[in-house]
Order: C-alpha cells, then sequence, then structure tokens
C-alpha cells in the first residue's frame, strides 16, 4: 500500500539551530502534503498545506517564515524550522493525500527537541 | 469552540471488557468522520470510516448521529492490545480538511 516516509524521526538541539524535516510519498505522487504539529496531550492540528510547484497555504497562527515549505517535486516536501527554540519542541507529522479508503497517509513523525 | 471534542480519559479497563469513546464536533456540515488509532510517541493509524448506517469491523463498531453531531466507537473484547488513544477525526469537506481530537486514552489491563 501507500506509505509516507519521513526524515529524521528524532532531533535533538540546540536552541538558535535551524532544523529541516522531509516527508517523501514513495510508491505514489502527492500533489498536496500536509504539515502538522502535536504538543504532548494535544491534538494534531494543521499548520500548512504544502502544494507542489508553489506556494504553501499556512493556517492561521502559523508563522510561514519561521516554518519554511518546500514542495518542489512530487514525492517531497520539507519542513524548515528556522532558528528553532525551545517552545519549538513538538511532534511534527507529515501526510500524503490518501488512495482507497485512507482519507491521508500520515508519515512516522519527527520529535523534535531543542535545548 | 473546538472543532471536535472528546473525552481524554484515560479509560482503565480490564481484558474483555467492553469500552466506549464518543465524540462531538461543531460543524453540521461536515461530511466525513473516522477513527484513527495513536500509539504513544506514534503517528496516527486509520481505525476506521465511521458511516451514517453506523458500521462495524471485527470487535470495532462505529455509530454516527448526526442530528447530535455524535460519534461512538465501541470496543467489546478488549484485547491489552487495545491500549492507545483514539482520535475522532471529522472533515467538513473530505480528505484535505481533517480536524482531530485530542484524543482518548485507552489502557487495557491484564
Amino acid at each position: 500500500g501507500a506509505v509516507v516516509s519521513q526524515h529524521p524521526s528524532r532531533v535533538i538541539c540546540k536552541s538558535g539551530t535551524s532544523v529541516k524535516i522531509e516527508c517523501r510519498s514513495l510508491d505514489f505522487q502527492a500533489t498536496t502534503m500536509f504539515w502538522y504539529r502535536q504538543f504532548p496531550k494535544q491534538s494534531l492540528m494543521l499548520m500548512a498545506t504544502s502544494n507542489e510547484g508553489s506556494k504553501a497555504t499556512y493556517e492561521q497562527g502559523v508563522e510561514k517564515d519561521k516554518f519554511l515549505i518546500n514542495h518542489a517535486s512530487l514525492t517531497l516536501s520539507t519542513l524548515t524550522v528556522t532558528s528553532a527554540h525551545p517552545e519549538d519542541s513538538s511532534f511534527y507529522i507529515c501526510s500524503a493525500h490518501g488512495t482507497g479508503k485512507e482519507p491521508q497517509h500520515f508519515g512516522d513523525g519527527t520529535r523534535l527537541s531543542i535545548l | 469552540r473546538k472543532e471536535v471534542e472528546q473525552d481524554p480519559g484515560p479509560f482503565n479497563v480490564p481484558e474483555g471488557a467492553t469500552v466506549a469513546f464518543n465524540c462531538t464536533y461543531s460543524n453540521s456540515a461536515s461530511q466525513s468522520f473516522f477513527w484513527y488509532r495513536q500509539d504513544c510517541r506514534k503517528e496516527p493509524k486509520l481505525l476506521m470510516s465511521v458511516y451514517s448506517s453506523g458500521n462495524e469491523d471485527g470487535r470495532f463498531t462505529a455509530q454516527l448521529n448526526r442530528a447530535s453531531q455524535y460519534i461512538s466507537l465501541l470496543i467489546r473484547d478488549s484485547k491489552l492490545s487495545d491500549s492507545a488513544t483514539y482520535l475522532c477525526v471529522v472533515s467538513p469537506t473530505g480528505a484535505n480538511n481533517l480536524f482531530f481530537g485530542t484524543g482518548t486514552r485507552l489502557t487495557v489491563i491484564p
């Protein structure tokens, strides 16, 4: 079945560092990918919708200059957290528009910890 | 008001028990409904879609009440492996727009 791969699965870095997370659709083309963030004991919150070949659409309250999204090909979207701070520590999950019965296929998630 | 509301639990039940989770949603125009399962520190995985007529998949039964904007999940004969967080997910427009509840945590005890 369709698989979405996310890398890296775990990042620990110092405050001020920029961190890039990759999301790949492995056996299908994804014109649209989604980036979510989940804080402990909270629901997944959509951050932005990534569209291949065009600018991402950000949800209200998400800073586009801080969370840079690039969707340069039909199988890859990247999220860069620029100048990350401890409050950016969270679980970041990408997904791609589903095929078949699944509405969206989720990546494995990236646990980001900023020290 | 949140798009999707769930009782966070936790629900601690013995093996073999029957447990039910409820969820309410705010947008009456919502079109698609799902239950996802999320294990600790993992991505959510689709458990089942929820249809207007109600649907069953093995030990799992999902029901939808559009008039009350209410969704339920019933798990019969609970197994230890059912321990997870169950997320109620609603889509107003279809697959492009998913709203997640905070999840209900279930622990099945031996």
